[in-house]
């Protein structure tokens, strides 16, 4: 099955630098990549996700950026707020439709802390 | 609109008690699912479920069982609980239009 890898599992930034989290999977066939934002004690929530067909997906201060060839994935976050503090999950799925809800798999999550 | 919701949100149980997380959703979602979450391991599937009637196992599913009661049920069971089954549950369920999954607020089980 889909093995996702995600690094580093903490990461600690300034208010206003930029952060990044990577993530590398190990399916070929995978072509659906989401993020997910879990604040502490609250439930994760879909962030942002990009698909296999494009290479790069921006929201405002975050984007991610996917190499299919190499099979890595990024997150990036610019200009990071104290608010930006929370756990960060990626996840790789075969796609999105019934059939394939067991292929998402998820990354070990990083504790992004932004210091004020 | 609740979205997804999940009973109970705290539960310490004994070595050997059985019990039942319950969960809803009325989103008109075909797919659920049950996730632990422990730390430094994110988010493992237990049990998931394409539509209704159907049920399938995920990454970890020893320890426990499922029923989908219906389209918006959806319920986890551990019939004898034990210390490794303590954890975070997450129920989910996923739009097939984005892919998104929406979380309930989760259940934290302890078992002693």
């Amino acid at each position: 099955g889909e093995n996702v890898e995600q690094h580093p599992s903490t990461l600690s930034v300034q208010e206003g630098d930029s952060a990044v989290i990577k993530c590398t999977y190990s399916d070929s066939a995978s072509n659906y990549f989401p993020w997910y934002k879990q604040e502490l004690g609250k439930r994760p929530q879909l962030i942002i996700d990009i698909r296999s067909n494009v290479g790069e997906k921006k929201d405002q201060r975050i984007a991610v950026t996917l190499n299919k060839t190499a099979k890595h994935f990024s997150l990036h976050i610019t200009e990071t707020q104290p608010e930006d503090s929370a756990v960060y999950f990626c996840a790789a799925s075969l796609g999105i439709s019934s059939g394939s809800a067991r292929q998402l798999t998820f990354g070990s999550g990083t504790q992004l802390t932004v210091l004020p | 609109n609740a979205g997804v919701t999940q009973t109970p949100k705290f539960q310490v149980l004994k070595t050997g008690q059985s019990m039942t997380l319950q969960c809803a959703q009325d989103m008109n979602h075909n797919s659920m699912y049950w996730y632990r979450q422990d730390p430094g391991m994110g988010l493992r599937l237990i049990y998931y479920s394409a539509s209704e009637g159907t049920t399938d196992k995920g990454e970890v599913p020893n320890g426990y069982n499922v029923s989908r009661l219906n389209k918006r049920e959806f319920s986890l069971r551990l019939e004898s609980a034990a210390p490794s089954q303590t954890s975070v549950y997450f129920c989910a369920s996923k739009t097939e239009h984005t892919g998104e999954l929406f979380f309930g607020e989760g259940s934290r089980l302890t078992v002693l």
